[in-house]
C-alpha cells in the first residue's frame, strides 16, 4: 500500500540549512504531483511547495521562495525539500503529501497519502 | 490568496449526535475542496474530495457538499473515534491554502 515516510528534521541555528526526505513506496513518484505541507505549533497547516509529476513545473509559497526548493529522485522515488537561510518562522513539523490523480496538472486533485511529518525547529 | 474560514472553532456533541462544519471561501473555489481529519500526532487523512466525494476507506457518516464558496462536512452519529481535528483545503488557485480547522470533542 502507498506509503510516505519523511525524515531529516532536527534543530538548526537561524541562518542554517536542513534537508528533507520523504521516502514513498507503493506507487511511483513520476506518476503523481507532490507537496510539502507544514505545521507550526498550535497553527493551521500551511502549503509549502509542489512538483509536477514529470518535475515540468515547481511552485512555492512566497514565505518560502528562494530559500527552499522541492525536488525528487525518481530512481530512489524520494522527495525531497532544500531548506536554506532558515528562519524561526519555518519552524514546524513537515508533511509530504501525494496527490491523488496520476499524471495530472498539479494541484487538480486532493491529497490523498500523507506522511507522519518530520519536526524542523530553528532557533539559536 | 483564497481565505478559508472554518466554523465552529471547536464542536462538542454526545455520541450519536449530528455534527456539521463549515468552510467558506472568500472567493470561488468551484468545487476543488477536500476536507482532512487530524488526529494528535499524525498527519491528515483525507475524508471528502471534490466538495462530495467520499475518499477510499472513509465511512458513510461522513459526507460533503457545496460549492462556490460555501462547504458543509456532517458527519451523521458521531462516533468516539471521530474525536479530532478538521481541515478544508482549496486546490482551485495558488496558493494552496487551508481553513484554521474545526475541533470536535466528543462528550
Amino acid at each position: 500500500q502507498v506509503q510516505l515516510v519523511e525524515s531529516g528534521g532536527g534543530v538548526v541555528q537561524p541562518g542554517g540549512s536542513l534537508r528533507l526526505s520523504c521516502a514513498a513506496s507503493g506507487f511511483s513518484l513520476s506518476n503523481f504531483a507532490m507537496h510539502w505541507v507544514r505545521q507550526a505549533p498550535g497553527k493551521r497547516l500551511e502549503w509549502v511547495a509542489s512538483i509536477r509529476f514529470d518535475g515540468a513545473n515547481k511552485y512555492y509559497a512566497d514565505s518560502v521562495k528562494g530559500r527552499l526548493t522541492i525536488s525528487s529522485d525518481i530512481s530512489k522515488n524520494t522527495l525531497y525539500l532544500q531548506m536554506n537561510s532558515l528562519i524561526a518562522e519555518d519552524t514546524a513539523v513537515y508533511y509530504c503529501a501525494k496527490e491523488k490523480s496520476p499524471r495530472a496538472n498539479t494541484a487538480t486533485s486532493a491529497f490523498d497519502s500523507w506522511g507522519q511529518g518530520t519536526l524542523v525547529t530553528v532557533s539559536s | 490568496e483564497i481565505l478559508l474560514t472554518q466554523s465552529p472553532a471547536t464542536l462538542s456533541l454526545s455520541p450519536g449526535e449530528r455534527a456539521t462544519l463549515s468552510c467558506r471561501a472568500s472567493q470561488s473555489v468551484s468545487r476543488y475542496l477536500a476536507w482532512y481529519q487530524q488526529k494528535p500526532g499524525q498527519g491528515p487523512r483525507l475524508l471528502i474530495y471534490d466538495a462530495s466525494y467520499r475518499a477510499t476507506g472513509i465511512p458513510a457518516r461522513f459526507s460533503g457538499s457545496g460549492s462556490g464558496t460555501d462547504f458543509t462536512l456532517t458527519i451523521t452519529s458521531l462516533e468516539p473515534e471521530d474525536c479530532a481535528v478538521y481541515y478544508c483545503h482549496q486546490h482551485n488557485d495558488w496558493p494552496l491554502t487551508f481553513g484554521g480547522g474545526t475541533k470536535v470533542e466528543i462528550k
